[in-house]
């Protein structure tokens, strides 16, 4: 299958601070990438629809402009988690797809980013 | 709004036993449905797609069914090993993606 990865796998920062994460899609062009928190014990949740070279689609309840999304290529999208507090602690997940038609291809999953905020 | 949820929550088998775990979605206007695993600590692995106008896939030791009139998916594990424990995702695919809440997975030795 197709291989996304993340960077950095994880990461530990002082509250206040901002944190940026990468998805890359290595070997296809992601025309859609979508980026998931999972708080422990819980289901992955959906943040955030990513459309290359179009503003994110955000989840009820998640904050634009705190969790700033950027799809600037078809490779590559990226995640700030601005201004970072304790409870923005989890493990960060990206997916990269492309569409055919009107359906959604098969996702693919990055490794995963593990945010700690002290 | 779509709701998927999967049971049973645990499971613990002895290694060598065959078992299903079960996901059922709410609303079968889907595009496809994914089973992925999700070891601890790690993303999430993808294991089986199935897309809407399929009944099944077959991978190794795995075969996921859907039955979309039904709202359900199957995912059989034949001769289960402790390689296999691991909390199993399945997610319906709409026009965004519904994730079960996750079947966590014990294969003793």
């Amino acid at each position: 299958g197709a291989v996304v990865s993340q960077h950095p796998s994880w990461v530990i920062c002082k509250s206040g601070t901002s944190v940026k994460i990468e998805c890359r899609s290595l070997d296809f062009q992601a025309t859609t990438m979508f980026w998931y928190r999972q708080f422990p014990k819980q289901s992955l949740m959906l943040m955030a629809t990513s459309n290359e070279g179009s503003k994110a689609t955000y989840e009820q309840g998640v904050e634009k402009d705190k969790f700033l999304i950027n799809h600037a290529s078809l490779t590559l999208s990226t995640l700030t988690v601005t201004s970072a507090h304790p409870e923005d602690s989890s493990f960060y997940i990206c997916s990269a797809s492309f569409r055919e038609g009107s359906s959604y291809n098969e996702q693919f999953f990055g490794p995963g980013t593990r945010l700690t905020v002290l | 709004k779509q709701e998927v949820t999967q049971i049973p929550a645990a499971l613990s088998v002895p290694e060598g036993e065959n078992l299903v775990l079960n996901c059922s979605f709410t609303d079968s206007a889907i595009y496809n449905l994914q089973w992925f695993r999700q070891d601890p600590g790690k993303g999430l692995t993808s294991l089986l797609l199935i897309q809407s106008s399929q009944r099944e896939q077959t991978s190794g030791r795995l075969n996921a069914s859907l039955d979309k009139s039904s709202g359900r998916s199957t995912l059989y594990i034949a001769a289960s090993q402790p390689g296999d424990s691991a909390t199993y995702l399945c997610a319906a695919t709409g026009n965004q993606f519904y994730f079960g809440t996750g079947t966590s997975l014990t294969v003793i030795p």
